[in-house]
């Protein structure tokens, strides 16, 4: 079974350009989460889908960070315009529909840096 | 709100040694507890998991973990650890009554001694 794919790996950015993040989620997997580590910290949620439809965006600075998942699957996360705080990895997660198995499985992470 | 408390920042041990990473959580309700590991270039990945029932869980790589709830505690241990275990590892809780989102601690980097 493959598992949680995102890319870039890696992204490097000026303050105030914008940047996006692709995730493609285990196969059947209706939640996804968007997940923000700082050097440092643990993750810290970001936004939460399940399915197409968005569960939880209480964390999400909305002024500038978007995140859509628009058929159910694929979701992307986009940051417009960035600022150096930004800097971190951005973890995606997938969970599989049973309540019965409530394991996050993370991809590997984008690490941005802004300059 | 739920939060997570982890008073270990970095640990180093030498091979052979017993390892218990400390853990204590902030929730006034059923709780699920998980552990999370992270060697160094690979993803996030569960190490162990706690939902109910027997409260000492065991996981891979002969983790294991109790769950001591009139201390808000989830400690993780491991008899004596090996140079591979060198890793970051986080402690996470999730609110039953909303089970698929959990809050993260802030890690502890573990180094071995070969």
């Amino acid at each position: 079974e493959a598992g949680v794919a995102q890319s870039p790996r890696y992204k490097i950015i000026e303050k105030r350009q914008s940047v996006a993040f692709w995730c493609n989620p285990i196969s059947g997997h209706a939640t996804l989460y968007w997940y923000q580590q700082i050097l440092g910290q643990g993750p810290k949620l970001l936004i939460q889908f399940q399915n197409n439809g968005v569960v939880d965006d209480s964390q999400l600075p909305k002024d500038r960070f978007s995140a859509e998942r628009l058929k159910g699957v694929d979701s992307t996360l986009k940051i417009q315009p960035a600022k150096l705080e930004d800097s971190a990895v951005y973890l995606c997660a997938s969970r599989g529909p049973a309540a019965s198995t409530d394991t996050q499985y993370f991809g590997p992470g984008t690490r941005l840096t802004v300059l | 709100a739920q939060s997570v408390s982890q008073h270990n920042h970095h640990v180093i041990l030498s091979e052979a040694a017993s390892l218990e990473l400390g853990c204590n959580y902030s929730y006034g309700g059923t709780v699920n507890l998980f552990w999370y590991v992270q060697y160094p270039g690979q993803h996030l990945q569960l190490l162990l998991k706690y939902f109910s029932g027997d409260p000492l869980v065991k996981g891979i790589k002969g983790f294991e973990a109790e769950f001591i709830k009139s201390k808000f505690s989830f400690n993780l241990r491991k008899p004596s650890v090996q140079w591979s275990d060198t890793a970051e590892y986080f402690c996470a809780v999730g609110a039953y009554s909303s089970a698929s989102k959990i809050i993260f601690g802030s890690g502890t980097r573990l180094s071995i001694r070969p």
